[in-house]
């Protein structure tokens, strides 16, 4: 079955970039969403990238995939307090409206 | 735009009662929309989707019976947890797609149910 995994926990200094990882399992994954949850509230909708692409920027978020080794990056640059969240990556296939969701990882941006 | 509410956003009850969860996409007509159970400090757990003028589609392991969903316009979804009791208590999260776009999922901001 599909499986999304992520590291758990990430510490940065404001100003530093921040990397989160995401590895999955199923090949035909099409679609790989970036979702930021922060505390008490719903997902938001960061980005996302289509599987024929490898790599997408969008302001100070960077979106890397690499499909052979089924790994997804998310950067963010200039990391501010306001980026402490807990973010997940999450896949879909084509046909399928059903989104896997990873473990998610909580990214804790100190002054 | 794409914009999802949830009401209510607290809600505590006894053992034994039902609960109604509405979800609602204010801006965008969504033909389908999902429901999760997230428990804390996990991941998000799809419970069912709801179409809307059809029955609902649940996952394995989620009683049917218990979490009853009705998607009865192209706006609105309601939850209704009935005979609830404290292992029902969670967060649950609505999301919706829109019309004739089905890439994108738009959350709403969660409901936290505590049963007593």
């Amino acid at each position: 079955g599909e499986d999304v995994e992520q590291s758990l926990f990430l510490s940065v200094r404001e100003g530093d970039s921040s990397v989160i990882n995401c590895t999955y399992t199923d090949s035909s994954s099409t679609y790989l969403y970036w979702y930021k949850q922060e505390p008490g509230a719903g997902l938001q909708l960061l980005t996302y990238i289509f599987s024929n692409m490898d790599m997408k920027q969008d302001q100070r978020l960077t979106v890397l995939l690499n499909k052979k080794d089924k790994h997804l990056s998310l950067r963010i640059a200039d990391t501010q307090t306001g980026d402490s969240a807990i973010y997940f990556c999450a896949e879909k296939n084509t046909g399928f409206q059903k989104l896997v969701f990873g473990t998610g990882t909580r990214l804790l941006v100190s002054p | 735009g794409a914009v999802v509410s949830q009401h209510p956003s607290r809600v505590i009850c006894k053992s034994g009662t039902s609960v109604k969860i509405e979800c609602r996409s204010l801006d965008f007509q969504a033909t389908t929309m999902f429901w999760y159970r997230q428990f804390p400090k996990q991941s998000l757990m799809l419970m069912a989707t709801s179409n809307e003028g059809s029955k609902a589609t649940y996952e394995q392991g989620v009683e049917k019976d218990k979490f009853l969903i009705n998607h009865a316009s192209l706006t609105l979804s309601t939850l209704t947890v009935t005979s609830a009791h404290p292992e029902d208590s969670s967060f649950y999260i609505c999301s919706a797609t829109r019309t004739r776009s089905y890439n994108e999922q738009f959350f709403g901001p969660g409901t936290r149910l505590t049963v007593l």
